[in-house]
């Protein structure tokens, strides 16, 4: 139980372009869902926290305008990064926790996005 | 402000002991994660501490001792397939994760 996958595993996208990545919670309903990036050889940075029906909660430094997410149901989050660049390249990560379970969190597998 | 320390990288022989420590100073505590990563993949959860002490499972084990800000995860019998980053995470008040920057572990025959 509790898998989360992610859509596409990796995207290659030309710079300006728009690029929506899925996350899904496939057994459990996730009430909350977490967007990470991951720069090479670096930790995990919390991007934003979305609750199911609800505005998600930038963290500082993120632009909310650029990285949209949308979380419209308990078991589907999506993040589009608009107008990407190249240094938007990263593994995107989600995670999704239930109301029950706040300790802790299932990762999808990630998506590697490259923008050339 | 919220930190969390790990060694870089440690290297190990495959079949001994190694223990990776995790240090950390957060705006509250609900418990201390670590989580397994291999290169290009997400991370796996490994164990949870809320409570001082150490939690056994398997050939892992989870060490924490919330007074000294501290905890250690110990690898035994060490396989090839160990060689991963190890990522120690605090759960601070808001039941937020705070990352560390994750140790490389790498196995030698």
């Amino acid at each position: 139980g509790a898998v989360v996958s992610q859509h596409p595993s990796w995207v290659i996208c030309k710079s300006g372009t728009s690029v929506k990545i899925e996350c899904r919670s496939l057994d459990f309903q996730a009430t909350t869902m977490f967007w990470y990036r991951q720069f090479p050889k670096q930790s995990l940075m919390l991007m934003a926290t979305s609750n199911e029906g609800s505005k998600a909660t930038y963290e500082q430094g993120v632009e909310k305008d650029k990285f949209l997410i949308n979380h419209a149901s308990l078991t589907l989050s999506t993040l589009t990064v608009t107008s990407a660049h190249p240094e938007d390249s990263s593994f995107y990560i989600c995670s999704a926790r239930t109301l029950a379970g706040i300790y802790e969190q299932y990762f999808g597998p990630g998506t590697r996005l490259t923008v050339t | 402000g919220q930190n969390i320390d790990q060694p870089t990288e440690m290297t190990a022989t495959e079949g001994a002991i190694v223990q990776i420590n995790c240090t950390y100073q957060t705006s509250g505590f609900n418990g201390l994660f670590w989580y397994q990563q291999h290169a290009g993949e997400a991370p796996t959860f490994l164990s949870y501490n809320v409570l001082d002490g150490l939690e056994e499972k398997g050939r892992f084990s989870s060490f924490l001792s919330r007074s000294k800000g501290y905890s250690y995860l110990l690898l035994k019998e060490l396989q090839m397939k160990d060689s991963a980053s190890y990522l120690c995470a605090v759960a601070d008040s808001n039941y937020q994760l705070i990352w560390g920057a994750g140790t490389k572990l790498i196995i030698k025959p």
